[in-house]
């Protein structure tokens, strides 16, 4: 079946450390997006990319960081850098920009 | 700039009709969406309606569009249990090269 996997499901980060969460999607989506959820605060874009080797930031880009060297991976690092990391990672594809995006399930980050 | 609005919360009876509302500001919108996200998960896309349609219907979703208001709704018929979920509207640009804007979502819970 075709679809977005996000990992892990539940990551825990020590102060001072960067973790890196997955998503891959084999749906042969040109764009890929990161998307951080806290309550009450609907969806913020992190970053996204329309399409391999380019990427573009979102509206809450510091403190994070992607790459994009195949088409169906985008991961996402959260540096040190970000001082507020805990909240709900969604990734998502699309065939194009304006079109619907499919969604993982979500990696929860939380600090130790 | 692009902004869309819900509001936070609706509760219904289990077997009453819901109707979740949602504004857009942008004008020269190509679709919007509607997303349910259930608690832990990622958002399913549930539907969609081309800016320029009026209505649209699928089984117990109807989507309706006042384009003069700038106002989409969803209203879902005989409401269950299991439509207990947060909803996401979302409109894309006709710009083509940004992705979509999401609202805060609707968080939906059906009394029974």
């Amino acid at each position: 079946d075709g679809g977005i996997t996000q990992s892990p499901k539940y990551l825990f980060r020590k102060e001072g450390q960067n973790v890196t969460l997955s998503c891959e999607q084999n749906l042969n989506h040109d764009a890929m997006y990161w998307y951080r959820q806290d309550p009450g605060q609907g969806l913020r874009l992190i970053y996204y990319s329309q399409i391999v080797n380019d990427f573009q930031k979102g509206d809450i880009a510091e403190g994070y960081s992607v790459s994009r060297e195949k088409k169906e991976s985008f991961p996402l690092t959260v540096t040190s850098a970000q001082k507020n990391p805990t909240a709900f990672y969604l990734c998502a594809s699309s065939t194009g920009v304006i079109q619907p995006q499919h969604f993982g399930d979500g990696t929860r980050l939380s600090i130790l | 700039g692009e902004d869309v609005e819900q509001s936070l919360f609706l509760s219904v009876r289990e077997g009453d009709s819901s109707v979740i509302n949602c504004t857009y500001t942008d004008s020269s919108s190509t679709y919007l969406y509607w997303y349910k996200q259930e608690p832990g998960a990622g958002l399913q896309l549930l539907t969609y309606i081309f800016s320029n349609m009026d209505m649209k219907q699928d089984q117990r979703l109807t989507v309706l569009l006042n384009k003069k208001d700038k106002h989409l709704s969803l209203r879902i018929a005989d409401t269950q249990t299991g439509d207990s979920a947060i909803y996401f509207c979302a409109e894309s640009m006709i710009s083509g090269n940004t992705p979509l804007v999401f609202g805060k979502g609707t968080r939906l819970s059906v009394i029974a």
